[in-house]
């Protein structure tokens, strides 16, 4: 299973766009690269999924260079409603069941 | 709407009870899991199940046990509970095995063991 790594926290303030990083140094061949968001007394939720290059959704983008090795997920012009715990995850298409969600990435939106 | 409930949001027991957390989902979906969420470690896998009566175990099941006789239901078994089980309780599901594929999360059940 790759592992993530990702920045503990972040601060930012409302409007501006928020890029979070997260390294995967050991992605395999056929692992896909997820993102959840979690607020606060709630379960996470699913908000981008993506291979190679960008993806972009109503909610987020997701950007992988060639060598899949980090990416990054692009929020842009953040509320203070976008603040939540942010988790990178890696895993493959072809079977084994086990994602390893990480302690996060705490983005805190300030008015 | 998938939707992922538990039974309890909050819950209090004592040192040494059993505990019995239930997880239900209306997706018909194979996998559930269930996972435990402690400040600064994220969150860590205790046990899924990939079918009725089948389970695996996580990376932390010891203290634990599951059950899951009907495929919608998953519940997670605390046999005597110890205050390092203080923690949130996070139940999911998804539509199959698939690491890549999106798991539904309920809201949490908090649980404080004194």
């Amino acid at each position: 299973l790759a592992k993530t790594t990702q920045p503990i926290s972040m601060d930012s303030y409302e409007g501006q766009e928020v890029n979070i990083t997260c390294s995967h140094n050991n992605i395999a061949t056929n692992d896909y690269i997820t993102w959840y968001q979690q607020f606060p007394s709630q379960g996470p939720r699913f908000i981008i999924q993506g291979y190679k290059t960008k993806v972009t959704n109503e909610v987020a983008s997701l950007f992988i260079p060639a060598d899949r090795k980090s990416s990054t997920l692009s929020l842009p012009r953040v509320s203070l409603s976008d603040t939540a715990v942010y988790y990178c995850l890696v895993g493959g298409a072809n079977g084994g069941f086990k994602t390893i969600f990480g302690a996060g990435t705490r983005l805190f939106v300030k008015a | 709407d998938v939707k992922v409930t538990q039974s309890s949001r909050y819950l209090v027991k004592r040192t040494g009870e059993k505990v019995f957390l239930e997880c239900v989902q209306d997706m018909d979906h194979e996998n559930m899991f269930w996972y435990r969420q402690d400040p600064g470690l994220g969150l860590r896998l205790i046990y899924f199940s990939y079918d009725v009566k089948m389970k695996e175990k996580g990376d932390i099941p010891e203290g634990y046990s599951v059950s899951r006789e009907k495929k919608e239901r998953f519940s997670l078994i605390l046999e005597s509970a110890s205050t390092n089980q203080t923690s949130m309780y996070l139940c999911a599901s998804s539509p199959s095995g698939r690491a890549v594929d999106e798991q539904y999360f309920g809201p949490g059940t908090r649980l404080t063991v004194t």
